[in-house]
């Protein structure tokens, strides 16, 4: 069965600090792959997604994410982080082949930048 | 574009008692999924509708928990009788098929507590 894991369920920086969100995925076939956040408050909404050609994918608000097929991993970047990044962020995996549209999250990870 | 609409946004029963949510999603999208996420947890997929007919009700605890979309419009999710452990937020989103990929649109959740 296909999972996602998250590797840091609370992070707290400093603002300007750099980020990184660690995402693995298990599944053996061509997937498509998200980042959504979530600020407090509001609804879930999508960050970035890769499906297909550049690895690094950018996404609103100076988000970056990086899909290393080999590693099964799609981790999530940004130079420097903002108070406003305060949110939960989630990864998630759609099977490229699958015409249900099914994501599979991971466990989601807190950020809180500190002012 | 108005987004994902759900009521209410939040409910809090008692154990045994019945519990029903309403979802609306984006015009035009004919797919829709009730989402459940447990506290710390990723979103979990409970039930996809795709216009009235069910794709995928694989994680549908069908005990207790029912969902129909009659009118392959909007949706409700109803829980009957409810435990403790179905403490949760309840997702709805909804999304349209897309050549590559497909992006689903959440809406704010209903919050459920269960005493």
């Amino acid at each position: 069965a296909q999972s996602v894991s998250q590797h840091n369920h609370h992070v707290i920086l400093s603002e300007a600090a750099s980020l990184e969100l660690g995402c693995n995925y298990s599944y053996g076939g061509t997937v498509n792959l998200f980042w959504y956040v979530q600020y407090p408050g509001q609804h879930l909404q999508l960050l970035l997604k890769y499906f297909s050609g550049d690895p690094l994918v950018k996404g609103i608000k100076g988000f970056e994410a990086e899909f290393i097929k080999s590693k099964f991993s799609f981790n999530l970047r940004k130079p420097s982080v903002q108070w406003s990044d305060t949110a939960e962020y989630f990864c998630a995996v759609q099977e490229s082949s699958s015409n249900t549209g099914k994501l599979i999250f991971g466990q989601g990870t807190t950020l809180q930048v500190k002012p | 574009e108005a987004g994902v609409a759900q009521s209410p946004r939040y409910k809090i029963i008692e154990k045994r008692q019945s519990v029903a949510f309403w979802c609306n999603p984006i015009s035009g999208h004919a797919t829709l999924y009730w989402y459940q996420q447990i506290l710390g947890q990723g979103p979990k997929l409970l039930i996809q509708f795709q216009n009235n007919g069910v794709v995928d009700d694989s994680q549908l605890p069908k005990d207790r928990f029912s969902a129909e979309r009659l009118k392959g419009v909007d949706s409700t999710l109803k829980i009957q009788p409810a435990k403790l452990e179905d403490s949760a937020v309840y997702l709805c989103a909804s999304s349209t098929p897309g050549l590559i990929y497909n992006e689903q649109f959440f809406g704010p959740g209903t919050r459920l507590t269960v005493l």
